[in-house]
């Protein structure tokens, strides 16, 4: 059973603060990983993907992603109130496969 | 770039009519697209995952003659909801790949539709 797991949160964090999203995956042969970002009655959008160990940066947003750890975090500086909304952590096997998905994790910044 | 458009944004239909609703990859060609469920507060639920040109493929617990979908060009994809019920009543959002896109193939989301059948 291929699982993705998220703490469901909500992580509240104060307005300029970093916010940090864990996920752990138990599928060893993963190899492509996404984070979505879910604001209440909207669809995912796409935020960021990694696809080797390290850290990739884009903006605010950095992905971090330990394949021997099985974890993929995602780390937001600078929090504002317009990041509140669900991170979504995913994964798939195959480049062009299903997505699977983590249940989500609300993340609330408050001013 | 990476679009991807859906139609119609909300719905409501009476229990016992079909439903379609369209999914369109605006500014790229998509071989294979994915429809999903979501109810409220609820996670994404992916129901089947459309080929172009090829049968889709259905989720364990997915009724394949309910759910009906077609993806007959490279850039749209139709979910038709027959017979439909108060509980088909849900959040319907589309996905696609890009070809053209990073090495992981992002899966981008459509705007989704809202179906609530009375």
């Amino acid at each position: 059973q291929k699982e993705v797991e998220q703490n469901s949160g909500p992580l509240s964090v104060p307005e300029g603060a970093i916010a940090s999203l864990n996920c752990t995956y138990s599928d060893r042969g993963s190899q492509s990983f996404f984070w979505y970002r879910q604001y209440s009655g909207k669809s995912p959008e796409l935020i960021m993907s990694i696809y080797s160990n390290g850290d990739k940066e884009d903006g605010r947003f950095t992905a971090q992603l330990n394949k021997a750890s099985q974890y993929v975090s995602l780390l937001i500086r600078d929090s504002q109130p317009s990041d509140s909304a669900t991170y979504l952590c995913a994964v798939n096997m195959l480049t062009g496969d299903k997505l699977i998905f983590g249940t989500g994790t609300r993340l609330q910044v408050f001013p | 770039g990476a679009v991807v458009s859906q139609h119609p944004s909300r719905v409501i239909c009476k229990s016992g009519t079909s439903v379609k609703i369209e999914c369109r990859s605006l500014d790229f060609q998509a071989t294979t697209m994915f429809w999903y469920r979501q109810f409220p507060k609820q996670s994404l639920m992916l129901m089947a995952t459309s080929n172009e040109g090829s049968k889709a493929t259905y989720e364990q617990g997915v009724e394949k003659d309910k759910f009906l979908i077609n993806h007959a060009s490279l850039t749209l994809s139709t979910l038709t909801v027959t017979s439909a019920h108060p509980e088909d009543s849900s959040f319907y959002i589309c996905s696609a790949i890009n070809l053209a896109g990073g090495p992981g193939y992002e899966q981008y989301f459509g705007p989704g539709t809202r179906l609530t059948v009375t």
